[in-house]
């Protein structure tokens, strides 16, 4: 069955500090995986996209992994900032159920503490 | 500036009644999509349209019916087949091939 595990389910840490969020999936076959950031009662926004071939990729403050390999995939936010609160949802696109399609994480709950 | 907008942000229902949640967007894309949102769980898909004029059932199509008269607006309906509607919805559009998916802010929909 295809999913997308996310660990842990909420997490909270003191502004200024470093966090590491997980993401396991079993998605086959396997397109890209993204990591969006959701403030409460909004829209997710897109933070990265990865694919297939790449490791790493930053986007300020934020830099993701990706082990295709053991399918796995980590979001490390660096220096936390208050506005840092939000769910972190992992997505990975693959085939599913006749289609392409994004099959979600239930997401990371991230409170940043003064 | 190009967006998807959601509307109304919270839409109240009584039981029985059908109610229609509003996404348009000026993005020019040709895929757009409905997501149902649920405390503790990953966004599910309700229905998705790849073109103008058709539209294709996801994982929780039940109780709810959409329309695609027009490559910008892509509307939701929740009929009162759908037994517990109370979540918050959100709407997504994209290029071919899922390039440049774009979520909307979402509407929140309780039942009283």
């Amino acid at each position: 069955k295809n999913q997308v595990e996310q660990s842990p389910q909420s997490l909270i840490i003191l502004e200024g500090k470093n966090c590491t969020l997980q993401c396991n999936y079993t998605v086959s076959p396997f397109s890209n995986l993204r990591w969006y950031k959701q403030d409460t009662g909004r829209g997710p926004v897109s933070l990265t996209i990865m694919t297939f071939s790449e490791n790493t990729k930053s986007n300020g403050r934020y830099t993701a992994t990706l082990d295709a390999d053991t399918k796995q995939s980590s979001l490390h936010i660096t220096a936390s900032q208050l506005s840092d609160s939000a769910s972190y949802i992992c997505v990975v696109r693959g085939f599913s159920g006749g289609y392409n399609k994004l099959i979600f994480g239930a997401g990371t709950r991230l409170a940043v503490h003064p | 500036d190009g967006g998807i907008t959601q509307s109304p942000k919270y839409l109240f229902r009584k039981e029985g009644q059908n109610v229609t949640l509003s996404c348009e967007q000026n993005l020019n894309h040709d895929a757009m999509y409905w997501y149902r949102q649920d405390p503790g769980q990953g966004l599910r898909l309700i229905y998705y349209s790849q073109i103008v004029n058709d539209f294709q059932k996801g994982d929780i199509a039940e109780g709810y019916s959409v329309s695609r008269e027009k490559k910008e607006s892509f509307p939701l309906t929740v009929t009162s087949a759908q037994k517990n509607p109370t979540a918050f919805y959100l709407c997504a559009s994209s290029m071919e091939g899922g390039r440049g998916y774009t979520f909307g802010s979402g509407t929140r929909l309780t039942v009283v």
